[in-house]
């Protein structure tokens, strides 16, 4: 059975300073790897998505992913962060078409102005 | 194109009642899955819907149940509500399956007493 770990509850960062909001994962198999945020008062948004291929995958909002087989982990990045970045971030995980997809229990990022 | 939308949007239910709860996907999407938030446990997967098909099974008790109807609508229903039932409940639809992009609905907020 697959899972997926998001070892951060909440993560703190400054306008301005690079991102990272951490997942790391366990499936049997190739893994299909999902980021999806939720904004408040505006309900959850797909990022982005790892299927197979480049191991940085480019999503919505300047938002990006690194997918690293070794050591089972899929760490949401971007740049610069901006205050209106501040969400609760979910990572999720499937391993085939014929099985459901696990999500995380989220992280809330919070950008300091 | 209209987004996913939910009704009730809230509902407050006493313990032992039974609730159902309505999908309408986004046109032409045939994928439904159902999805409970917790602030403690995230994200949990329900179930997925394909073309009136039960495709994915989370791991809930029997009291939580679902159907998709021929024109790719949903409802969920939960009988025998406890108080730990209360949660944001999470309908999202995709063209194809959970594995494609998801739009998430607005949610319905269940609160038991």
């Amino acid at each position: 059975a697959q899972s997926v770990a998001q070892p951060e509850d909440q993560v703190n960062v400054a306008e301005g300073n690079p991102l990272t909001v951490k997942c790391t994962y366990s499936v049997s198999g190739n893994p299909y790897l999902f980021w999806y945020v939720q904004y408040p008062n505006r309900g959850l948004q797909f990022l982005l998505k790892y299927i197979t291929g480049d191991n940085l995958v480019k999503g919505s909002y300047g938002f990006e992913a690194e997918f690293n087989k070794s050591q089972t982990s899929f760490h949401l990045k971007k740049p610069s962060a901006l205050v209106s970045d501040s969400a609760l971030y979910f990572c999720a995980v499937g391993t085939n078409r014929d099985d459901k997809i696990i999500f995380g229990k989220g992280t809330r990022l919070h950008i300091l102005p | 194109k209209a987004g996913v939308t939910q009704t009730p949007r809230y509902l407050i239910k006493t313990r032992g009642q039974q609730v159902t709860l309505s999908c309408s996907p986004i046109s032409g999407h045939r994928s439904v899955s159902w999805y409970q938030q917790t602030p403690g446990q995230g994200l949990q997967f329900l179930f997925e819907y394909f073309s009136e098909t039960q495709r994915n099974k989370g791991n809930f008790p029997g009291r939580f149940s679902g159907r998709q109807f021929s024109n790719s609508r949903s409802e969920m229903n939960v009988s025998t509500l406890e108080l730990g039932d209360s949660a944001l409940y999470l309908c999202a639809s995709s063209l194809y399956s959970s594995y494609n992009e998801q739009f998430f609905g607005p949610g319905t907020r269940l609160t038991v007493l």
